[in-house]
């Protein structure tokens, strides 16, 4: 069975300061790894994914993640923090077994601090 | 491009009444999913389409939920009766075939 856990509830960071957003998963076979950001009152919004290839995926709005095989993580990371990047944040892996669903961690908000 | 729409955005209802949300996927979609989402927790998936066929719905609790998506376009989330547990978010999402999935603005449900 596949699974994602995001171990930290809530980070604060410092706007101008580079931040990371954490997330293990558990999968069987290849995964497929996603982060979707979350504003009050909006819907999910896909930042990046990864399904193959380089380690580093860059995405949306100068956010990154870098996966590790080894580690089983998926990292989210932003070299200088915005205000605007305060929201909330969730990693999700995809189902192996064709039906291409998504199954979510718990999220971690981030709050960038002025 | 259009987004996926959804309504109502909001509803308040009383515990043992029905309610009904409604989604239309972005054009040419295929994959119509939709999740509930409860304060402090990710979406959990309850019921994904192809077309107008049901893929998964292993997750939904089908002695008070039921979904339908006619003509392989627009879907209907029904609750049926409303239980105090089923105040949530409810997410529509889409997505062509094998992508990454593309989110609605969901609709808040308060169940008193």
């Amino acid at each position: 069975a596949q699974s994602v856990a995001q171990p930290e509830d809530q980070v604060n960071v410092a706007e101008g300061n580079p931040l990371t957003v954490k997330c293990t998963y558990s999968v069987s076979g290849n995964p497929y790894l996603f982060w979707y950001v979350q504003y009050p009152n909006r819907g999910l919004q896909f930042l990046l994914k990864y399904i193959t290839g380089d380690n580093l995926v860059k995405g949306s709005y100068g956010f990154e993640a870098e996966f590790n095989k080894s580690q089983t993580s998926f990292h989210l990371k932003k070299p200088s923090a915005l205000v605007s990047d305060s929201a909330l944040y969730f990693c999700a892996v995809r189902d192996n077994t064709g039906a291409n669903n998504l199954f979510f961690g718990t999220g971690t908000r981030l709050t960038v601090i002025p | 491009e259009a987004g996926v729409a959804q309504s109502p955005r909001y509803k308040i209802i009383e515990k043992r009444q029905s309610v009904a949300f409604w989604c239309n996927p972005i054009s040419g979609h295929a994959t119509l999913y939709w999740y509930q989402q409860i304060l402090g927790q990710g979406p959990k998936l309850l019921i994904q389409f192809q077309n107008n066929g049901v893929v998964d719905d292993s997750q939904l609790p089908k002695d008070r939920f039921s979904a339908e998506r006619l003509k392989g376009v627009d879907s209907t989330l029904k609750i049926q009766p409303a239980k105090l547990e089923d105040s949530a978010v409810y997410l529509c999402a889409s997505s062509p075939v094998g992508f990454e999935q593309f989110f609605g603005p969901g609709t808040r449900l308060t169940v008193l």
